[in-house]
């Protein structure tokens, strides 16, 4: 069983471009939820997916979108970008929307110059 | 709504010592709560979790927590540090209200440092 993956690595993007982030969810798990967390911040909940619907969203703008596809990974797209948006991009996927555990990724770190 | 403090921004402690980092929560509904902790370039790894059963909590590698709820605290504890727990470490809540989809709310985190 592998756990959840997140792709790429890192990234460097310029102000105002576009970027697209990546996540498998671990085996058998239908839900995925996006969180963006800055340096020396705890992570803030941007959206989460399930069945490949957008089940709610947090605190954030239009700019940031997603998608889940038939085998329930995901994208999360953001538009626009800004300096501010330069963060550690985490991924988690659980069993089913509801209270069950999230199982997170490792994240992908983007810098916005 | 729902929120976390997190008490501490820093705890230093020396190894063998005990462990004592403090979280209070705000909640309009009856919440779950975790621990959860990040170690340099890893992922967040859940260390244990508050669903409304028992209020003392076992998690791993030693850790427990326990619910108060008069005190809206979720303090996470451990007898004996060991070098290995040093790390950040994050008080999470998610509300029980069911509504919307179910985003945890973490705290700022707090840095267990462990000295030799």
């Amino acid at each position: 069983e592998t756990g959840v993956t997140q792709s790429p690595t890192h990234l460097i993007k310029t102000r105002g471009q576009q970027v697209t982030l990546r996540c498998s969810s671990q085996s058998g798990h239908n839900t995925v939820s996006w969180y963006q967390q800055a340096l020396g911040q705890g992570p803030q909940f941007i959206f989460q997916y399930y069945r490949e619907e957008e089940n709610g969203r947090g605190n954030f703008p239009p700019r940031f979108s997603g998608l889940q596809f038939p085998n329930y990974s995901s994208e999360l797209n953001v538009n626009a970008l800004e300096l501010d948006d330069s963060a550690l991009y985490l991924c988690a996927s659980s069993l089913s929307a509801g209270l069950y555990e999230q199982y997170f990724g490792p994240g992908t770190r983007l810098t916005v110059t | 709504a729902q929120s976390v403090t997190q008490l501490d921004s820093h705890v230093s402690v020396s190894e063998g010592t005990p462990v004592l980092l403090r979280c209070n929560y705000s909640s309009s509904y009856s919440p779950s709560l975790f621990w959860y902790v990040q170690h340099p370039n890893k992922g967040l790894q859940l260390l244990l979790k508050y669903t409304s059963a028992a209020t003392l909590v076992k998690g791993i590698n030693g850790f427990e927590a326990e619910f108060k709820k008069s005190e809206t605290s979720f303090h996470l504890t451990k007898p004996s540090a060991h070098m290995s727990d040093a790390a950040e470490y994050f008080c999470v809540v998610r509300d029980g209200s069911g509504g919307g989809a179910d985003g945890l709310t973490f705290g700022k985190g707090t840095h267990l440092i462990i000295q030799p």
